[in-house]
């Protein structure tokens, strides 16, 4: 399986401030025939699934502030949030998708100081 | 909008049989794979197995002797088995859809919006 660590387990950020969340993959998630990360981000909050806010690595989903934007390639990923807002208080993960099974990390705390 | 929504038990007894269904609205579950992920506190987020609408599946291998996941297309409904449970396997359960049609790769953009499962006598 694909171990995905994130760090840190949680970030105390002011509001308007940058948040940065990192992932590491085992092993590289970046497939050669089409040069595409397999990994996504996501935002959860207190009582609700998950939120996809990043896809292929860096892709922004449907309706995302772009505030928020996907960075790296191969096992090292980056998770940034430029300008911190109340609403952004949640808990986010990264998880890929190149080969089942598919594995989650464990989770950043995002909180505002 | 395509809305899930998981149905089932909110409570099995130890060495029982989970079962729990996903009922898909709003659009059609031809053309798509579906999965369930669940979410304790101790394991975090874990990808269970996927179903694609033709029935092709995929099951992560620490579950693959206790699940079983089938898919019923005139309902627009899949549904999840899990035997001989555990209080391990108390867990939130969601169903999703993969993102992208045909696609077997999983990332989720529709979720349902979970159900507890506990187990205990």
């Amino acid at each position: 399986d694909i171990v995905m660590t994130q760090s840190p387990d949680s970030l105390t950020v002011s509001l308007g401030e940058r948040a940065t969340i990192n992932c590491k993959s085992s092993q590289s998630v970046l497939y050669g025939s089409n040069n595409k990360n397999y990994l996504v981000w996501y935002q959860q909050k207190s009582g609700q699934p998950p939120r996809l806010l990043i896809y292929w690595a860096s892709t922004r989903a449907s309706g995302v502030p772009d505030r928020f934007t996907g960075s790296g390639s191969g096992t090292d990923f980056t998770l940034t949030i430029s300008s911190l807002q109340v609403e952004d208080v949640a808990v986010y993960y990264c998880q890929h998708y190149y080969k089942t099974p598919f594995t989650f990390g464990g989770g950043t705390k995002v909180e505002i100081k | 909008q395509v809305q899930l929504q998981e149905s089932g038990p909110g409570l099995v007894k130890p060495s029982e049989t989970l079962s729990l269904t996903c009922t898909v609205s709003g659009g059609s579950i031809s053309g798509y794979y579906w999965s369930w992920i669940r979410q304790s506190p101790g394991k975090g987020l874990e990808w269970i197995a996927y179903i694609s609408s033709s029935g092709s599946t995929d099951y992560n291998p620490s579950l693959k002797s206790r699940v079983t996941i089938t898919v019923d297309t005139p309902k627009n409904q899949f549904s999840l088995k899990l035997r001989s449970v555990t209080a391990a396997d108390t867990a939130v359960y969601y169903c999703a859809r993969h993102f992208a049609a045909g696609y077997s790769s999983g990332w989720y953009e529709y979720w349902g919006r979970g159900t507890l499962v506990a187990v205990s006598s």
